[in-house]
């Protein structure tokens, strides 16, 4: 089984600046990796497919990056619909795991 | 416009049974492989269930020890979820969440709002 570890659990950040959040994969899962956005009480939506590629209508200030067992995803200037919790999840298998979650909070 | 509706949620005794189904609309339903995925209150998400197009291929997660089946009818666009044997470990939020391919093996591209159950005495 593949475990995700995201790092760090919280980021706690102000408006228009960088946010660089990590997750790493226990085993190499190449490039299939993804990530997510979540709001409280809404479903999570998908920001990032396969490392680094946007999903339709995501802004370009998200980005992804990485491949084998560490990847990245970074958002160039906070916006304050940003504050949310950011899942990573890979489908190297046909059960796919998802990391714990960083919670990006408003400094 | 992809659009998702589960319904079936509500509160359950343990060793109860619930059947969860989502209502698609906005693509060719029989084309995409869907999935199942639950969010325990207050915790991340977990992937319980897959799916394919034709109904060809189904996976589970480990820890459903065999009490849930996933189902779908590409005429009606529905995909189902008979959950059984339900504990108050399986108390959550449950999405379907519409698969990128047709073989289950992309990402969840559309996810409805989710159907509340929760499981106690």
């Amino acid at each position: 089984e593949i475990v995700l570890t995201q790092s760090p659990a919280t980021l706690s950040l102000s408006p228009g600046e960088r946010a660089t959040l990590s997750c790493r994969a226990s085993q190499n899962v190449v490039s299939y990796l993804a990530w997510y956005q979540q709001k409280p009480g809404q479903p999570p939506r998908l920001l990032i497919y396969d490392s680094f590629n946007r999903a339709t209508g995501i802004p370009a200030r998200f980005s992804g990056g990485g491949s084998g067992t560490d990847f990245t995803l970074t958002i160039s200037s906070l916006e304050p619909e940003d504050f949310a919790v950011y899942y990573c999840q890979e489908r190297s298998k046909w059960l796919q795991t998802f990391g714990p979650g960083t919670r990006l909070e408003i400094k | 416009e992809v659009q998702l509706v589960e319904s079936g949620g509500g509160f359950v005794q343990p060793g109860g049974s619930l059947r969860l189904s989502c209502s698609a609309s906005g693509f060719t339903f029989s084309s995409f492989a869907m999935h199942w995925v639950r969010q325990a209150p207050g915790k991340g998400l977990e992937h319980l269930s897959l799916i394919g197009a034709e109904a060809d291929r189904t996976y589970y997660a480990d820890s459903l020890k065999g009490r849930f089946i996933i189902s779908r009818d590409n005429f009606k666009n529905t995909v189902y979820l008979q959950m059984s044997s339900l504990t108050t470990e399986d108390t959550g939020v449950y999405y379907c969440a519409k698969d990128a391919y047709n073989t289950g093996r992309g990402w969840f591209d559309s996810w409805g709002l989710g159907t509340l159950v929760t499981v106690s005495s």
